[in-house]
């Protein structure tokens, strides 16, 4: 069955430092790869996708995330957390097969809620 | 470009009232559909989806009920209220019946029942 894992559901990083938020899949067809950014209240916002190519996905608001086959892993990562990344982020993971259930649905993690420290 | 919009932004319905969130989507034509619930702590629940005009599946089975009454208007109903419905709904789109097409999500409606 299809999963996605985010082992952390709460991190606290202080502003400046580096950031890496972890998420693991278990898919069995060729996996499209996705994070999502939620502030309180809000929608959710795409931060970034690996469809293929280059395993190393530079997104929006100075994200980066890196897929690895090997240890079926697309971790987030960002080299110094402003105050604003504050937020809750989802990991998703839809498949390159079109499939007759949930066509074009992703499944998501269950996230990972960021705080900064001043 | 494209856009999502949903609304009500908020909502506080007593038990057993009946329900009607609605979305529209616009700068695309034939997008797939979704209505997605947030429930506190338990990450996003697929509850219906739909790739045409009329045509509605269901993941979860639950007193909600789903209708597309135009290509781009997505509508979430009740006729009767649970406290259990009580959650944050979000509707999203995709373009194509492909999985893997990006989902774009609305801003969100907060349902209270109280």
């Amino acid at each position: 069955a299809q999963s996605v894992t985010q082992p952390d559901i709460h991190i606290t990083v202080s502003e400046g430092a580096s950031l890496e938020l972890r998420c693991n899949y278990s898919y069995g067809a060729t996996p499209y790869l996705f994070w999502y950014v939620q502030s309180p209240g809000q929608g959710l916002q795409l931060l970034l996708k690996y469809f293929s190519g280059d395993t190393l996905v530079q997104g929006i608001k100075g994200f980066e995330a890196e897929f690895k086959r090997s240890q079926s892993s697309f971790n987030l990562r960002k080299p110094s957390v402003h105050w604003s990344d504050a937020a809750e982020y989802f990991c998703a993971v839809g498949s390159s097969v079109s499939y007759g259930g949930s066509q074009g649905n992703l499944i998501f993690g269950k996230g990972t809620k960021l705080s900064v420290k001043p | 470009s494209q856009t999502i919009h949903q609304w009500p932004a908020t909502l506080v319905q007593p038990v057993g009232s009946p329900l009607s969130l609605e979305c529209t989507v616009e700068g695309t034509s034939n997008p797939n559909l979704y209505w997605y619930r947030q429930a506190a702590g338990r990450g996003l629940q697929l509850l219906f989806y739909s790739v045409g005009i009329g045509q509605i599946s269901s993941e979860v089975p639950q007193n909600l009920s789903a209708s597309r009454p135009q290509d781009r208007q997505f509508i979430l109903s009740s006729k009767k209220l649970l406290l259990s419905d009580s959650g944050f709904y979000l509707c999203a789109w995709s373009q194509g019946a492909i999985s893997g097409n990006t989902i774009y999500f609305g801003e969100g409606s907060w349902l209270t029942v109280v």
